[in-house]
């Protein structure tokens, strides 16, 4: 069946190193895979995407690739600071106007 | 410049209770998701509309829970005899449903539902 999952349920990083957060997933139908950010009382707020006939995009201070080999997905973070303390999804959708399929989350902890 | 809102942030409701909640798109936004969120995991899909049609509600655990979108815009998901397991926030999300470009779902800040 369909599922998305995250290897690590919690990530602590000292404030100014990089934070790499890793997914797995199983849906070879997926065309996009998304990154969200929640934060407390808030809904997901959406960070980046990539399509699958790519491996790697780039945004400000995030990158996120995608391994399709391996059904892999990881999202980097340069220069981490207190205000990407947060729970981080990655999450697919079979088409870019279909339903999200979300993961269980990582929560990041940034040490100032 | 809103984003999507969401009312009431917080509900109680004792079980057995009928409940509504309202969500508010970007204005003009063609589509419109629902998602529970249960504490400590990923939102999960509810039911989707483009427009006033409801396109699939294969998320929607049971007969309890019905949506609508009568004139396109605002929603109400409402559900009946509410249970303790019914507890969770309800994310609401929508989108300019750009089939050409990555249709990228702007969500709200959830209703959080407790049943007692």
């Amino acid at each position: 069946g369909e599922s998305v999952g995250l290897h690590l349920p919690t990530l602590s990083v000292q404030e100014g190193d990089n934070s790499i957060i890793n997914c797995a997933y199983s849906n070879s139908a997926s065309d996009y895979f998304i990154w969200y950010k929640q934060e407390s009382g808030k809904g997901p707020q959406f960070i980046i995407d990539i399509r699958s006939n790519m491996d790697k995009r780039q945004g400000q201070r995030v990158t996120v690739l995608l391994n399709k080999t391996v059904k892999h997905l990881s999202l980097q973070i340069a220069a981490t600071q207190p205000g990407d303390s947060a729970v981080y999804f990655c999450a697919e959708r079979k088409t870019s106007y279909d339903k999200v399929i979300f993961g269980p989350g990582t929560s990041l902890s940034v040490i100032p | 410049g809103a984003g999507v809102s969401q009312s009431p942030r917080y509900k109680v409701a004792k079980r057995g209770q009928d409940v509504a909640l309202r969500c508010d798109p970007i204005s003009g936004h063609v589509s419109l998701f629902w998602y529970q969120q249960a504490l400590g995991q990923g939102p999960e899909f509810l039911t989707y509309f483009q427009n006033e049609a409801q396109l699939d509600k294969s998320g929607l655990p049971s007969d309890r829970f019905f949506a609508e979108r009568p004139e396109g815009s605002v929603s109400t998901l409402k559900i009946q005899r509410t249970q303790q397991e019914d507890s969770a926030v309800y994310l609401c999300a929508s989108s300019p449903n750009r089939i050409s470009a990555t249709d990228t779902q702007y969500f709200g800040p959830g209703t959080r539902l407790t049943v007692l």
